[in-house]
């Protein structure tokens, strides 16, 4: 049972294209995040959302727009795509902070857009 | 401006020997740093992470230095294993526990342990 799930695995699309990627996790986290991983292996945080409400929202233009249905579903909507949005995308969750939880990370094992 | 930073690309190792993965950072309010392992074709998963107030954290044949004087840390495998070969991640966040996701990452750096 894969404890974060993102589809699709692999896009490749044109450019001004409208595409989605979805992240699912059944581990009961109330945190689900997005992170991007660029051309130079950097892995930087885009969106985080905390029990379907956005806490964080990076320096990402406009084009990109998460969508958090419920607080298992965390997807990534990108309007217009641009030959730079080519990345691996990463979603991720973790427990909130206690006395108990490191608050490490669960990541999923990203989507690999390649705009065109 | 890369606030964690993983000088090192890659490093090959013998099996059995140990293996030493240096970070580097700049920010002195970071105050919790974590080491993640990632393989091909999948996501990075935790491996071990140490707060500021500790110098040293062990688990099992991994083991984190911090000296934050230095603002360094590394990350030691020994004995090495063929299958920690993987690209492994430097993280901090100045939020402890880094629940709120504002994790800075290194770019990686890829151990290859030889048999």
């Amino acid at each position: 049972d894969t404890a974060v799930s993102q589809t699709p695995k692999y896009l490749v699309t044109q450019m001004g294209n409208d595409k989605s990627i979805k992240c699912e996790q059944n581990l009961g986290h109330d945190t689900m995040y997005w992170y991007k991983q660029d051309s130079k292996k950097f892995l930087k945080i885009m969106f985080s959302y905390n029990n379907k409400e956005l806490i964080i929202n990076e320096t990402v233009p406009n084009r990109f727009s998460p969508k958090s249905p419920d607080k298992a579903h965390l997807n990534l909507h990108i309007n217009s795509l641009e030959l730079g949005d080519s990345a691996v995308y990463f979603c991720a969750s973790s427990l909130p902070i206690d006395s108990a939880n490191t608050g490490e990370l669960f990541f999923g094992e990203g989507s690999r857009l390649t705009v065109l | 401006d890369q606030q964690v930073k993983q000088n090192s690309p890659s490093l090959s190792v013998q099996e059995g020997r140990i293996s030493i993965l240096n970070c580097d950072y700049t920010n002195s309010m970071f105050d919790y740093f974590l080491w993640y392992k990632k393989y091909p074709a999948e996501g990075p998963t935790f491996l071990i992470s140490i707060s500021s107030i500790k110098d040293k954290n062990e688990d099992g044949r991994f083991t984190v230095f911090l000296n934050k004087s230095a603002k360094h840390l590394s990350l030691h495998i020994v004995p090495s294993q063929p299958g920690d070969s993987a690209v492994y991640f430097c993280a901090a966040s100045a939020d402890y526990g880094g629940s709120q996701g504002n994790l800075i990452f290194g770019k990686g750096t890829k151990l290859s342990v030889k048999p």
